[in-house]
């Protein structure tokens, strides 16, 4: 089963404009960490931000902010006023607590992607 | 945070050969990742690279095919052997760091971007 699914394959915006990445999951443990990574044409992954589940309060880090809805398992990427130098691959992916402790089960499950493109 | 440095970035190697991918990271890591990222696709975890023992291979990846190396606790290197077409990717090493066992970050070296012709 889909763990992470991201429905959106590609995206248009324009540049200075809000835009929002979805991101829906699907766990059945209580304990989990959800994050986004940014992978620019270059290929490196860069993190951008972390909500964990029992965080009250949505993560914000900047131009970037997690739209976490727990009962409807989302966890939105919501980038304001939007660079051309935002223009990537963008991950959510998601860590389960019951893997923790196990060292060959300790990992992050990612999503397909989404690719962002600016226009000037 | 962590600084990981990969190498090569790139390369282009002919069928049958194999190409070793080094990654060394600024800091002692106990566990370090391969990732394999096919054209277009998302990351896949290859397996989980342990200094002082075998490392642990997740379902549809073989030690034979990407036999793996972690003599310390900064450096791992991923082979990949008698490539073909078909294992032309990104390879990305990772780590990971975190302020709690949830709260844990994964960092990622700049990839390998490899091509088999």
């Amino acid at each position: 089963a889909q763990k992470i699914t991201q429905t959106q394959p590609g995206m248009f915006v324009q540049e200075k404009e809000a835009v929002t990445l979805d991101c829906t999951y699907d766990t059945s443990d209580p304990s989990y960490g959800l994050f986004w990574y940014k992978q620019p044409s270059s290929g490196e992954m860069i993190f951008l931000i972390y909500q964990g589940s029992y965080d009250q309060q949505n993560a914000t880090e900047g131009r970037y902010s997690l739209n976490f809805q727990k009962a409807r398992k989302s966890a939105n990427l919501v980038i304001s006023a939007s660079q051309l130098g935002d223009s990537a691959m963008y991950f959510c992916a998601m860590r389960e607590g019951r893997h923790l402790g196990y060292s060959s089960a300790s990992k992050i499950i990612f999503g397909s992607g989404t690719r962002l493109s600016i226009r000037p | 945070s962590a600084v990981i440095s990969q190498k090569p970035s790139r390369d282009i190697c002919q069928r049958g050969t194999s190409l070793t991918i080094q990654c060394q990271v600024d800091s002692q890591v106990t566990m370090m990742f391969w990732y394999r990222q096919q054209p277009g696709q998302s990351l896949t975890l290859i397996a989980t690279a342990n200094q002082g023992s075998e490392a642990t291979y997740e379902s549809g990846f073989v030690i034979d095919k990407f036999p793996i190396s972690r003599p310390n606790l900064t450096f791992s290197t991923l082979t990949v052997s008698n490539m073909s077409p078909e294992d032309s990717s990104i390879y990305l090493c990772s780590v990971e760091l975190g302020s709690s066992a949830l709260r844990t970050e994964a960092f990622f070296g700049q990839g390998t971007r490899l091509t088999v012709v």
